[in-house]
């Protein structure tokens, strides 16, 4: 089975800091993906990526980055952590429309 | 831009019942994927069940069942013989062929009750 390794389950960090959120798959997918997920509002794509090096803007882009620089890789960046931010975070990758795989998500709490 | 729209943010059903939860989207896709997912507290996100919009026939997976209605843009899930394992938030999605992007709705608690 594929699976979605997101690297931490829980997260604690101050306003203003650096955050990277760390998603790691093991099938060699194409595609990467970054959801965030509030209650009420569903889950909504903040970033995607189709292949090493390449990204997409999902929805809610803002005050968020990814980097993919291996394909079993996609890192999210809060460059500047905001209150606002705090959130479950989920990652998922596919190979097609059809097979996505989800991690565990990592709740993220920013003080 | 595609949307998907669930209309009851919580319902509950006794344990051995019977529960349907609504999804409605919109799309001027013609061709087009549709999905159910089951998120219980684990956060583990399971896919339940997948509905290829050019199959006519209802997908079944077991308890959990769908009825499609293309013209309406309907996709409801149908779960029998509710158990306790089932408590979980529900969500629908879309997918339009072709494209990689998962649309989904906002979710639905659905709480078994024994």
């Amino acid at each position: 089975d594929v699976k979605v390794t997101q690297s931490s389950r829980y997260l604690v960090k101050r306003t203003g800091e650096k955050v990277f959120l760390e998603c790691v798959q093991d099938m060699d997918h194409e595609n990467m993906f970054w959801y965030r997920q509030d209650p009420g509002l569903g889950l909504r794509l903040i970033y995607f990526s189709y292949d090493v090096k390449m990204k997409e803007k999902g929805d809610i882009p803002e005050g968020y980055s990814v980097s993919r620089e291996k394909k079993e890789r996609f890192s999210l960046i809060l460059e500047s952590a905001s209150t606002n931010q705090t959130s479950m975070y989920l990652c998922a990758s596919s190979l097609s429309g059809f097979d996505y795989t989800f991690g565990s998500g990592t709740r993220l709490t920013v003080v | 831009a595609q949307t998907v729209t669930q209309s009851q943010p919580e319902m509950s059903v006794q344990e051995a019942e019977t529960v349907t939860l609504s999804c409605t989207y919109d799309t001027s896709e013609n061709n087009y994927y549709l999905f159910w997912y089951k998120q219980p507290p684990s956060r583990q996100m399971i896919l339940v069940i997948r509905q290829e919009a050019y199959k006519q026939q209802n997908a079944t997976e077991n308890r959990f069942s769908v009825n499609f209605q293309k013209a309406a843009k309907s996709f409801s899930l149908k779960i029998s013989d509710s158990q306790l394992g089932d408590t979980a938030m529900y969500f629908c999605a879309f997918i339009g062929a072709g494209s990689y992007q998962l649309t989904f709705g906002k979710g639905t608690k659905l709480s078994v009750i024994p």
